[in-house]
């Protein structure tokens, strides 16, 4: 079965890049919406954006100038990059994958992956 | 953005009884031209991801109980636990997806009185 699984730092200083990549096992990364999901500690989550296996995204406005999601069918991996990070950034990131037949919605999960900004 | 807002907050339930949880958003989330309404319904236990319980507002993912059930139009939604287990304790999320950007509420926690 598809597993998916985020990496990267966990600890990231005001006004730096965050980087996160998340791993797909256990199946393909075509023909289906890769997602990323935040959420702050004790909130609900954010949808960031996603990216099709054939390279379009879609981005949340409110961090459309900071957040550029990227796919690497070769190694079937995904990645997020958000710039100029600040203290509001600080949240469990997840990746995830869009249901194919009532899209919006995300039936996979990655576990998370905690990244705190802080100097 | 279509803001979500759940109700209440937190609510404690007696196990075997019923728990509801409401969802609010600020606009409606029917799609005329199918009838369906682009509303999920996720359930996240402690330390885990969220995962997703009901989509379409009333259709349950494969596996779900049906203890799970969904419903409500347009702007008013409704979950409801028909009778509580202890696996059950969790923060419930509502999401739409008619519009971008895809939106949750803000989640509701039920446990066990």
């Amino acid at each position: 079965q598809v597993q998916l699984q985020e990496s990267g730092p966990g600890l990231v200083k005001p006004s730096e890049t965050l980087s996160l990549t998340c791993t797909v096992s256990g199946g393909s990364i075509s023909s289906h919406y890769w997602s990323w999901i935040r959420q702050p500690p004790g909130k609900g989550p954010e949808w960031i954006g996603y990216i099709y296996y054939s390279g379009s995204t879609k981005y949340n406005p409110s961090l459309n100038s900071r957040v550029t999601i990227s796919v690497d069918t070769s190694k079937i991996q995904f990645s997020l990059k958000v710039t100029s990070v600040t203290a509001a950034d600080t949240a469990v990131y997840y990746c995830a994958r869009g249901s194919s037949s009532h899209g919006g919605t995300f039936e996979i999960w990655g576990q998370g992956r905690m990244v705190t900004v802080s100097s | 953005d279509i803001v979500m807002t759940q109700s209440p907050d937190s609510l404690a339930v007696s196990l075997g009884e019923r728990a509801t949880i409401n969802c609010k958003s600020s606009q409606s989330v029917l799609n005329s031209s199918n009838n369906k309404n682009y509303l999920a319904w996720y359930q996240q236990k402690a330390g885990q991801p969220p995962k997703v319980l009901i989509y379409w507002a009333s259709t349950r993912e494969s596996g779900v109980p049906d203890r799970f059930s969904g419903s409500g139009s347009g702007t008013d939604f409704t979950l409801t636990i028909s009778s509580l287990q202890a696996e059950d304790v969790a923060v419930y999320f509502c999401q739409q997806y008619y519009n971008y950007p895809w939106t949750f509420g803000q989640g509701t926690k039920v446990e066990i009185k």
